[in-house]
């Protein structure tokens, strides 16, 4: 079975300071990487994804994550944040079996607190 | 592109009342979800089909928990009957069937049972 760890529940960062939300992933087979955000009172929406080849990712917002397989990593980025980027924000991978593909499993999601 | 719409958004009862919670996925997607999020346990699976028909649902809490796909366009999760530990915001999603196929959320229901 797979599952997914975010190791920090909340993440307070200054404006303009660069930040970094931790992922790691565990899974016995090949896996899809995905980071969404929330926005209050709203559903997930996609910020990038990893299927395969380069391993830095870039997004929307202006957000990038790098995948490391040996560490079993999908960290995400960004140089510069901007208080309209508070916000929660999942990792998830999603795996392909033999009989199709499964659903995505969630982090328990990291909230990035943008400070003035 | 209308995305993923789910009704009600927001749904208070009463405990032991039946509650039904529907989605509508984007026009074309194979795949449909059910997620629940709480604070105490994120976001959960609960069930999911492929065109139509119901794959896994390990993820139902319980037997008062069932849903429904009657066809690609409309799916319905329902509670019966509905207990206050049951509150939650439900999550309808969708995908294509391609390799690392994004899921497409919807805006969610905030179900309030008192």
């Amino acid at each position: 079975a797979q599952s997914v760890t975010q190791l920090d529940s909340q993440v307070p960062v200054f404006e303009e300071a660069p930040v970094e939300l931790r992922c790691n992933y565990s899974s016995s087979v090949s896996v899809y990487l995905f980071w969404y955000v929330q926005y209050p009172n709203q559903g997930l929406q996609l910020l990038l994804k990893y299927l395969s080849g380069s391993t830095l990712v870039k997004g929307i917002n202006g957000f990038e994550a790098e995948f490391n397989k040996s560490q079993t990593s999908f960290h995400l980025r960004k140089p510069s944040v901007h208080i309209s980027d508070t916000a929660e924000y999942f990792c998830a991978v999603r795996v392909y079996s033999g009989g199709g593909a499964d659903g995505l499993t969630f982090g328990k999601g990291t909230h990035l607190i943008i400070q003035p | 592109d209308a995305g993923v719409i789910q009704s009600p958004r927001h749904e208070v009862t009463e405990m032991g009342q039946e509650v039904t919670l529907r989605c509508k996925p984007i026009s074309g997607h194979d795949y449909l979800f059910w997620y629940r999020q709480t604070m105490m346990r994120g976001l959960e699976l609960l069930i999911y089909f492929n065109n139509n028909v119901p794959i896994d649902d390990s993820g139902m809490p319980e037997d008062r928990f069932s849903a429904k796909m009657p066809n690609a366009s409309f799916s319905t999760l329902k509670i019966q009957p509905s207990e206050p530990r049951d509150s939650a915001v439900y999550f309808c999603a969708s995908s294509l069937t391609g390799r690392g196929s994004p899921l497409h959320f919807g805006n969610g229901t905030r179900l309030t049972v008192t």
